[in-house]
């Protein structure tokens, strides 16, 4: 069965300390993603990836870093957490290359919530 | 770029009465178009997509959905509601963008189901 986990569920932080989130997938897929959800929102995109040491910014890329050192792990990173990025953070991974065109779906992890103080 | 509008907030039904969420999206050509359930305190999961062919899809736990390209619409609608189909949902158009796929989703509607 396919599984994306996520290292926390919950997580709090004071404002300007590093935070990593991590995201393993153990589905062999190529692509990974970060989402941020907020109520209204919805979802929005931070980064992805389409491979390994590969990463594109998404939407809202802003404030935040992600690092591909190997297939199935997808870290995303705080540099300096601040109040505006308390929210869940959700990440995806699905399996065919960039070029699938949109088709592809993705598989969610159950996400973190994250309290910055 | 694609869009996707969801006009519903919150719904609310009464267990056994029928379903329909509302999404209309914009883009300028075929789109692929997905609606994903979350429960409570989980991710997301797919419950059915379009790519291309029969308009009407079927999809998990009794769930359909049907593309009307004409009103750039892709409504999800169920018969009859179950209590454990409270979750929040989501519509989502995938598409290419700069050479990679991007897949852009609504900004959901929470479903409530009355007793």
């Amino acid at each position: 069965d396919v599984k994306v986990t996520q290292s926390s569920r919950y997580l709090v932080k004071r404002t300007g300390e590093k935070v990593f989130l991590e995201c393993v997938q153990d589905m062999d897929h190529e692509n990974m993603f970060w989402y941020r959800q907020d109520p209204g929102l919805g979802l929005r995109l931070i980064y992805f990836s389409y491979d390994v040491k590969m990463k594109e910014k998404g939407d809202i890329p802003e404030g935040y870093s992600v690092s591909r050192e190997k297939k199935e792990r997808f870290s995303l990173i705080l540099e300096s957490a601040s109040t505006n990025q308390t929210s869940m953070y959700l990440c995806a991974s699905s399996g065919e290359g960039p070029l699938a065109g949109g088709k592809e779906t993705q598989y969610f992890g159950p996400g973190t919530r994250l309290l910055v103080l | 770029a694609q869009s996707v509008t969801q006009p519903d907030i919150h719904i609310t039904v009464s267990e056994g009465a029928s379903l329909e969420l509302r999404c209309n999206y914009s883009y300028g050509a075929t789109p692929y178009l997905f609606w994903y359930v979350q429960s409570p305190g989980q991710g997301l999961q797919l419950l059915l997509k379009y790519f291309s062919g029969d308009t009407l899809v079927q999809g998990i736990k009794g769930f359909e959905a049907e593309f009307k390209r004409s009103q750039s619409s892709f409504n999800l609608r169920k018969p009859s509601v179950h209590w454990s189909d409270a979750a929040e949902y989501f519509c989502a158009v995938g598409a290419r963008s700069g050479g990679y796929q991007k897949v852009t989703f609504g900004t959901g509607t929470k479903l409530q189901v009355i007793p």
